[in-house]
């Protein structure tokens, strides 16, 4: 199975405090994406990471790519009560087509 | 409309009825996903789309699910004789896809929260 592993499964921190989420796969990707899922409700793109790049940011948002280690983390700076959501990274399927294969998802609840 | 719509939004059904689920992609985008969610879980591929074929369907948990897309727009995922195990969020996803490979992001929909009682 393509299919990756986050840790951890949950976390639970105060609101103020950087939430870390780390994603593994398994096979050779052009890029890794993180999306993130507010309680019944659809996904939202986050941030996209290229292959070729070792560190991206969006505003509070920090991703790190390591292809040697076939790893990458998501960073949450400074977090908020707003922030409480799941955290799913996915990777392009190796084969033929475009779909995405996602982690199982970390569960991030920021207390206020 | 300017993002992907989904409906019904909620459906309870009981063991044995078909449902049609219905899915309206961003205007444009070629490529069309539809995934699964059971409770607390991540994300299980059924099938794909580009255009109106379906070059992967191999996610599709048995015979009694199809899905079909027309006119390269809206998609309809139909569970037959559905059982209580099919109880789960299915989720559309629609992008711009070139020459089969995506490099780029997908854009959900709200889900349609299947339950089958």
């Amino acid at each position: 199975s393509q299919q990756g592993e986050e840790d951890p499964q949950a976390l639970s921190i105060q609101e103020g405090e950087n939430a870390t989420m780390n994603c593994s796969y398994k096979t050779s990707i052009n890029n890794l994406q993180w999306y993130r899922q507010n309680s019944g409700r659809g996904l939202v793109h986050l941030i996209l990471i290229r292959s070729n790049e070792r560190e991206k940011h969006s505003g509070r948002l920090r991703v790190t790519l390591d292809t040697s280690k076939k790893s990458s983390s998501l960073l949450i700076t400074a977090s908020r009560a707003a922030d409480t959501a799941s955290y799913f990274c996915a990777t392009p399927w190796a084969g033929q087509g475009g779909k995405l294969i996602f982690g199982q998802g970390t569960e991030l609840s920021v207390k206020p | 409309g300017a993002g992907v719509s989904q409906s019904p939004s909620n459906k309870v059904t009981e063991k044995g009825k078909d449902v049609e689920l219905r899915c309206d992609p961003i205007s444009g985008h070629t490529a069309l996903y539809w995934y699964r969610q059971s409770l607390g879980q991540g994300l299980e591929f059924l099938i794909y789309f580009q255009g109106n074929s379906a070059p992967d369907k191999s996610g599709l948990p048995s015979d009694r699910f199809s899905a079909e897309r027309t006119g390269g727009s809206v998609s309809t995922l139909t569970i037959q004789r559905t059982q209580q195990e099919d109880s789960a969020v299915y989720l559309c996803a629609s992008s711009l896809v070139s020459r089969g490979l995506n490099t780029g992001e997908l854009f959900f929909g709200e889900g349609s929260r299947l339950t089958v009682l």
